[in-house]
């Protein structure tokens, strides 16, 4: 039963580029959240999907987009690069509805330089 | 927006003492959340607390939620090198319940 799985691992990219990064959920779950975590700090909430669509979404600008595709797996693409872009992006899965538990990816170790 | 404060936000215990972290929010919760971070890992899932007063345990960890449920802890009793990483409290929206807000995280170090 694997569990959730997110590509790639590190990634490199100079300040103006695009990003996506890929997370598939755990197996029987159907939401994809997506979080920032910069260095010494607790994840930050990006946005949810659900059903295709973005449920919620946290305080981040609009170069931050996704989608989530039919086998519920999900991107996250971030636009015009920024500096303080760099962080660990981690994807969490869950079952939807309230209070679920949510199960982590490893993450994607972004760098911008 | 909406917070949950952690402290503290290191700690270094000797092996086989004890440690707590304290979470605490400025509104009710509907409920509070627990994980784990490994350094160089990604968050681990380890508890939900939903009631007034509730009190959990899981091996040498207790969890407890307040009575005004604004406040939560994380106890570990008689440290082990295993626990070292980062204790996250995670609390949900009021206005959502499936959106998490993080706490800043409690890093704990033990020293064998």
């Amino acid at each position: 039963d694997a569990g959730v799985t997110q590509s790639p691992t590190h990634l490199i990219k100079t300040r103006g580029q695009q990003v996506t990064l890929r997370c598939s959920p755990k197996s029987g779950h159907d939401t994809v959240s997506w979080y920032q975590q910069a260095l010494g700090q607790g994840p930050q909430f990006i946005f949810q999907y659900y059903e295709e669509e973005e449920r919620q979404r946290g305080n981040f600008p609009d170069r931050f987009s996704g989608h989530q595709f039919p086998n519920y797996s999900s991107e996250l693409n971030v636009n015009a690069l920024l500096l303080g872009d760099s962080a660990l992006y981690l994807c969490a899965s869950s079952l939807w509805g309230l209070n679920q538990p949510q199960h982590f990816g490893d993450g994607t170790r972004l760098s911008i330089l | 927006g909406q917070q949950v404060m952690q402290i503290p936000q290191y700690q270094h215990v000797q092996e086989g003492e004890d440690f707590t972290t304290y979470c605490n929010s400025s509104t009710t919760l509907s409920n509070i959340q627990w994980y784990k971070q490994r350094p160089g890992g990604h968050p681990v899932f380890l508890i939900q607390l939903v009631k007034s007063g509730e009190v959990k345990k899981q091996k040498r960890l207790t969890f407890q939620f307040g009575e005004a449920k604004k406040n939560s802890s994380l106890h570990i009793t008689a440290t082990q090198t295993t626990d070292v990483g980062t204790y996250f409290c995670a609390a949900p929206s009021r206005l959502t319940g499936n959106q998490f807000y993080f706490g800043t995280g409690t890093s704990l170090t033990v020293i064998p």
